[in-house]
Order: structure tokens, then C-alpha cells, then sequence
């Protein structure tokens, strides 16, 4: 039915806080991807899943991020010891293929703010 | 290094004018082309991809490889088309591949 869900739709946190970003992609679709759009740009591309094997993660900008799917469904991404750098839209989307260039879906993104 | 282009931040035109948006890109090899449009308070959606050579709502992107350029054209605009538009490489990588999107244009349409 749905789309592609994150939440939550807004996070502020102070700098320093650990946060998670949850997304649930359509059912079925097997690939999802994270970005991250900052204002004014399009999205960068963090990181890429195929069912549950995180096959691309060139894109997260440092250790402090952390992504997974563990069972090939919903996937979290997380950010350790926040920065201002970090605020940012993290955008999530799904594919049904594998090779995930079929259209993608995007969910509607979460917006954090590091305070 | 490999890079996507859109070089008007903003484009403002008439109701009925015809709109053409840039992107020129810098890959290696042959990537498969998109666009993208975002529509105020709504999600990233696709709009079209140059593989099906179709047109969705009137516009149409010619891809000029001798140029490297995926220029989205629409000969009438329409207030409706009021978004922002971005234009995304897809790079294949083995099995798979990403989207590196241009950093986007504005289109304005006025009455």
C-alpha cells in the first residue's frame, strides 16, 4: 500500500547525541539506498543494500556513520556523536531491482538539525 | 573525476514560454540518465529516464553525447510545472550502481 516511510520526520540534536534514522521501504523491493541532501544541493549518495548485504557504503562521510538492514526490510541509519556538519535531509529510497536504477522511491526524509 | 552539472540555480519563465533545463555531466563509459523533479511539499519523484524515450507531462530530454549534456526541454511550460528539477546520472558499479544528482534548478513558472 504506502510508500516509502522514515521517521522520525524531524530530529534536533544537540552536538554530541548518537541519533537513529529509520526507513521502511516498500515491501519487496530489494534494493534501498541513503542520502544525504544539505541545503541548496541535491542528494549524495551514502550508502546502498541489496536485500540485507550492504554492498556500497563509499558515500557515508566518516566513521561516526553507521547504516544496516538486517533483515532485508526496514533499515536504520545512525549517526554517532552528531556534528553541525551533519545537519542535513537524509533521504531514503527503494527499488524493486536489484540493480537498483528501476525507478526508485523516495520517502519523504528526515531533517536533522545539530544544535 | 565525475561530475554532473546544472548550471541555472534558478529558472523563472512565463506561463506558455518554453523551458529548457541544463545538465551536462563527466563520466566515464556510457551512464544511463535521469531526471528528477520535486514538487513543493511532496516527495523526489521520476520524471523520466532516457533509456524509455518517452515524454511525461510535455517534457523530453535529449541526451548529446558528443557533448555529454541531458538537457530537459519543455516547448510550453505550465504553472503546474513549478519544481525542482534534478538531473541524475545512474553509474553502474558490477551488480549494481548509484544516482549522483546535479545539485538541482529551480523552475518558476508565472502566470
Amino acid at each position: 500500500g504506502a510508500g516509502v516511510s522514515q521517521s522520525p520526520r524531524y530530529k534536533v540534536a544537540k552536538r554530541g547525541q548518537d541519533v537513529a534514522l529509520r526507513c521502511d521501504p516498500i515491501s519487496g523491493h530489494v534494493s534501498l539506498f541513503w542520502y544525504q541532501q544539505a541545503l541548496g544541493q541535491g542528494p549524495e549518495f551514502l550508502t546502498y543494500f541489496q536485500n540485507e548485504a550492504q554492498l556500497d557504503k563509499s558515500g557515508l562521510p566518516s566513521d561516526r556513520f553507521f547504516a544496516e538492514r538486517p533483515e532485508g526490510s526496514v533499515s536504520t541509519l545512525k549517526i554517532q556523536r552528531t556534528q553541525q556538519e551533519d545537519s542535513a535531509v537524509y533521504l531514503c529510497a527503494s527499488s524493486r531491482s536489484a540493480q537498483g536504477y528501476n525507478e526508485q522511491f523516495f520517502g519523504p526524509g528526515t531533517r536533522l538539525t545539530v544544535l | 573525476a565525475q561530475r554532473v552539472t546544472q548550471p541555472e540555480k534558478l529558472l523563472s519563465v512565463f506561463k506558455g514560454a518554453p523551458v529548457e533545463l541544463k545538465c551536462n555531466y563527466s563520466y566515464s563509459g556510457s551512464p544511463e540518465l535521469f531526471w528528477y523533479v520535486q514538487y513543493s511539499r511532496q516527495r523526489l519523484q521520476l520524471l523520466l529516464r532516457h533509456i524509455s524515450r518517452e515524454s511525461i507531462k510535455g517534457f523530453t530530454a535529449d541526451l548529446n553525447k558528443g557533448e555529454t549534456s541531458f538537457h530537459l526541454k519543455k516547448p510550453f511550460a505550465q504553472e503546474e510545472d513549478s519544481a525542482m528539477y534534478y538531473c541524475a546520472p545512474w553509474k553502474r558499479s558490477d551488480s549494481w550502481g548509484k544516482f549522483q544528482f546535479g545539485a538541482g534548478t529551480q523552475v518558476v513558472v508565472t502566470p
